[in-house]
């Protein structure tokens, strides 16, 4: 079984400045990551994901996260942020190789940038 | 390809009826699931199908919750005699088990069910 701990319920940061969205996970198998994102009152939309290969991985709008496997980690970063970045971020985890199947979700952290 | 399209967006029932939600998956994909949502919370398992085959089912999902995919394209889920604690976000993903990048899960919209 797998479980994620996202350990931010609420990221509050001003325009322009870093951010880091934190995810922790467990898994006694090896493991496919996922970051969702959920703009208000739309559904979930894939951000990233890890697969194998590259432990980096980028999306189009800025966003990147390390797949860290000695800290069961997959932050997410952005350098600078914008105001449209606000919405809230899910990150997902399931096994990887021929197991794949559901997604486990942590509780999500509401990110909201400030002008 | 149009995405994965839920329906109805909303319902609104009393306790004790039964409601029927409609899932249509992006038209390639062959694999199915259904997810539910509380206010606050991450999405949580409910079940998953492959083709017309369901393959694992969350103990989430009570014997009041029913899902089919009879042909192996849409997918209906029924919840009987609804109870207020039922009141969630329903949401309906697809993949395919058939290309390179497996297992990314595409959600549509979502359900919203509020038992009164």
């Amino acid at each position: 079984a797998q479980s994620v701990t996202q350990l931010d319920s609420q990221v509050p940061v001003f325009e322009e400045a870093p951010v880091e969205l934190r995810c922790n996970y467990s898994s006694s198998v090896s493991v496919y990551l996922f970051w969702y994102v959920q703009y208000p009152n739309q559904g979930l939309q894939l951000l990233l994901k890890y697969l194998s290969g590259s432990t980096l991985v980028e999306s189009i709008n800025g966003f990147e996260a390390e797949f860290n496997k000695s800290q069961t980690s997959f932050h997410l970063r952005k350098p600078s942020v914008h105001i449209s970045d606000t919405a809230e971020y899910f990150c997902a985890v399931s096994p990887g190789g021929t197991s794949y199947g559901k997604l486990t979700f942590g509780q999500g952290t509401i990110l909201t940038v400030h002008p | 390809d149009t995405g994965v399209s839920q329906n109805p967006r909303h319902k609104i029932t009393k306790r004790g009826q039964n409601v029927t939600f409609r899932c249509d998956p992006i038209s390639e994909h062959n694999r199915l699931y259904w997810y539910r949502q509380t206010l606050g919370q991450g999405p949580e398992f409910l079940t998953y199908f492959q083709n017309e085959a369901q393959l694992e089912k969350s103990r989430l999902l009570s014997d009041r919750f029913s899902a089919e995919r009879p042909k192996g394209s849409f997918s209906t889920l029924e919840i009987q005699r609804t109870e207020q604690g039922d009141s969630a976000m329903y949401l309906c993903a697809s993949s395919s088990t058939y290309i390179l990048a497996k297992n990314i899960q595409y959600f549509g919209a979502g359900t919203r069910l509020s038992v009164l």
